[in-house]
Formats: C-alpha cells, structure tokens, sequence
C-alpha cells in the first residue's frame, strides 16, 4: 500500500518570502501521479499543481514549484512570493497510473503567511 | 459551470437516524467517488464508483453504502449513523478514461456531526 507523509504540521512565513512544504511517500508502482492541494478556511479543495512520475522536469505553475526527487522518493512544494491568500492547509496526495483513481492523502501541512 | 455539488453542506443528527448525503456532478465524469475528512488523518477515501453500476469499497467503507444508478450521481447513505462518522465528507470526480492525469475535482464538502 502506498503512504504519504508531510512531516511539518504547522509552519509560518512573512508575506513575500519564499516557504518550501514537505512531502515523501512510499511506493513500489513505477507510473503514478503526484499532487499538491491546497484547502483555504472555505474548506474548497484546489489543485495546486500536479506531477507525472515519468517526467523528469519539475512542474511549475507560477509562484507554484515543485522538487520531484523520484530515487528519494520526495516531493517537495515551493511558494514564491508567498501572498496572505496561500494562508491553507496543504495536502501531498499520490495516485497510482491505473485502476482505482484514488488519492492517497498525506495528514497536511497548515501553512500561515504572517503579513 | 463545471462543478460537483453536495448537499446538505452541514448536518447535525442523532445516533441511528438514517442520512443520505448527495452528490452530483455536470461535467460526464466516468468516476466518483467520497472521502472523510479527519483532524490529523487527512483525507481518506470511503467508497468509489467506476462508471454506473459499478462501485467498490476504498479505505474505510465501514457504516456507509452508496449507490451509482446514474452517472451524474453519487449518494452515499448513513444506515445507522454512529459518533465516530462525524467528520467531513467531500464528494469527487473526474475523467476516467485511460490516460487521464487523474485530477479529481472535489465538492465543497459536508460538515456531519452525529450526536
């Protein structure tokens, strides 16, 4: 079975800085997919950005990047510029390349932007 | 707008009494599915459904049964709610088909709490 672990419960940032969130997890599968959600207060789910295993180069969606390490198993989300509005929780999710399209959660990461 | 929509969005009721939570989704999703949403364990997955007629247990399906008698739509029932299935329940879908990169689009979640 696969497992997803974000190791930071909480963290905090000034406005404007740059703040990197935790992910790795465990699997045997070679094909599946990475994700990162963001949940504000509303407790809406939004994709964040996501990432294909066979893909090499990390994704990027604007102030959002990732640091896919496949070997280590690591799965890191960077925000640049971080803004009052990325103030959420983070979830680290893995989904396998076939069958049953479920998301294996990590328990999250609360992230706070201190203005 | 695309969108999956679950009702009722809060609900508070007693041990025993029977609940059906709804879910529907416009976008001709193949798949669908429900988590539960808990302090500290993430987002786990209850039950899941393929295309119509078609489902089967996910992570932790025990006190719920659901039902996909037509592709828009996906309930997931309470028989005899218990304490323990006070949580936050999001519905989700998404394409289905081979090849699809498995984003899930995600309800905007219901707030049971069982007395």
């Amino acid at each position: 079975a696969q497992t997803v672990t974000q190791s930071q419960p909480e963290m905090s940032v000034q406005e404007a800085e740059t703040v990197t969130l935790s992910c790795t997890y465990d699997t045997s599968e070679n094909n599946y997919y990475l994700f990162w959600y963001k949940q504000p207060p509303s407790r809406q789910m939004i994709l964040v950005i996501r990432q294909e295993a066979y893909k090499q180069q990390n994704a990027t969606e604007n102030r959002f990047s990732v640091n896919f390490q496949k070997a280590a198993k690591s799965f890191s989300l960077k925000i640049s510029d971080s803004q009052l509005g990325d103030t959420a929780m983070y979830f680290c999710a893995f989904r396998r390349g076939f069958g049953n399209e479920k998301l294996t959660f990590g328990t999250g990461t609360r992230l706070t932007i201190i203005p | 707008e695309a969108q999956v929509t679950q009702n009722p969005r809060y609900l508070i009721t007693v041990t025993g009494k029977k609940l059906t939570v709804t879910c529907s989704q416009n976008m001709n999703h193949e798949y669908m599915s429900w988590y539960r949403q808990d302090p500290g364990l993430g987002l786990r997955q209850i039950y899941y459904s393929m295309n119509v007629e078609v489902t089967d247990k996910g992570d932790v399906p025990e006190g719920y049964k659901v039902s996909r008698k037509e592709k828009r739509n996906f309930p997931l029932i309470l028989e005899s709610p218990s304490p323990n299935q006070t949580s936050l329940y999001f519905c989700a879908s998404s394409l289905g088909t081979s090849g699809n990169t498995g984003e899930l689009f995600f309800g905007e979640g219901s707030r049971l709490t069982v007395l």
